[in-house]
């Protein structure tokens, strides 16, 4: 089956600064989703994005479905960006595939 | 908005009960899922639905049972706790043009 790498796997930031996070997949993929689990638990989705570019706030996103991978960009980070940020991929049908994760914590 | 709702949020059940986990999504959406997410992991599929009446196996479906008689409610079933089903559960739902929306998990501790 696909397989989902995510880089790296902990981050540590002081406040402020940027970071890219990297997701990489062995297969061609149909859709393409980041989330953020937040340090209580709760998953929320950031991004849907098969192809392209998207922005939102803080956080953009870039999916380069040819060359099999998507990176997660956030800018001048907070401290309630700490958590675990997941890709997780589709090739067909709804079998999603979860990367394992990065965990990022901010310093204030 | 609630979105997606799981009931209960936490259980501890003891080796050889069963129970039944309640997804409820208000959103319309098509698609339905079940993963379990265990310590310093990802999440993995248990099962999945493309609509009422439909259901399908995951990466994980052994030992659990599913099933989605409404549209809007998507159940997970253990009829034989075992301490490996000891995890995180969430629930989820998508349409064809939108990401997934998690619910807020359920903490189940097999003792």
């Amino acid at each position: 089956g696909i397989q989902v790498e995510q880089s790296p796997p902990d981050l540590i930031l002081q406040e402020g600064a940027n970071s890219t996070l990297r997701c990489n997949f062995s297969d061609s993929v149909n859709n393409l989703q980041w989330f953020h689990q937040n340090p209580w638990g709760q998953l929320i989705n950031l991004f849907y994005i098969p192809s392209g570019t998207k922005q939102n706030g803080r956080l953009s996103a870039t999916t380069v479905a040819t060359e099999r991978y998507s990176l997660l960009y956030i800018s001048s980070s907070q401290t309630t960006d700490s958590g675990v940020y997941f890709c997780a991929v589709g090739t067909g049908g709804l079998k999603t595939i979860f990367g394992a994760g990065t965990r990022l914590f901010v310093k204030a | 908005n609630a979105g997606v709702t799981q009931t209960p949020k936490f259980r501890v059940l003891k080796t050889g009960q069963s129970m039944t986990l309640l997804c409820a999504q208000d959103m319309n959406h098509e698609y339905m899922y079940w993963y379990r997410q265990d310590p310093g992991m990802g999440l993995r599929l248990i099962h999945y639905s493309v609509g009422e009446g439909t259901t399908a196996k995951g990466e994980v479906p052994d030992g659990y049972n599913v099933s989605r008689l409404k549209k809007q409610n998507f159940l997970l079933g253990l009829e034989s706790a075992a301490p490996s089903q000891t995890s995180v559960y969430f629930c989820a739902s998508s349409s064809n043009s939108a990401g997934y929306t998690f619910g807020s998990g359920t903490r189940l501790t097999v003792v």
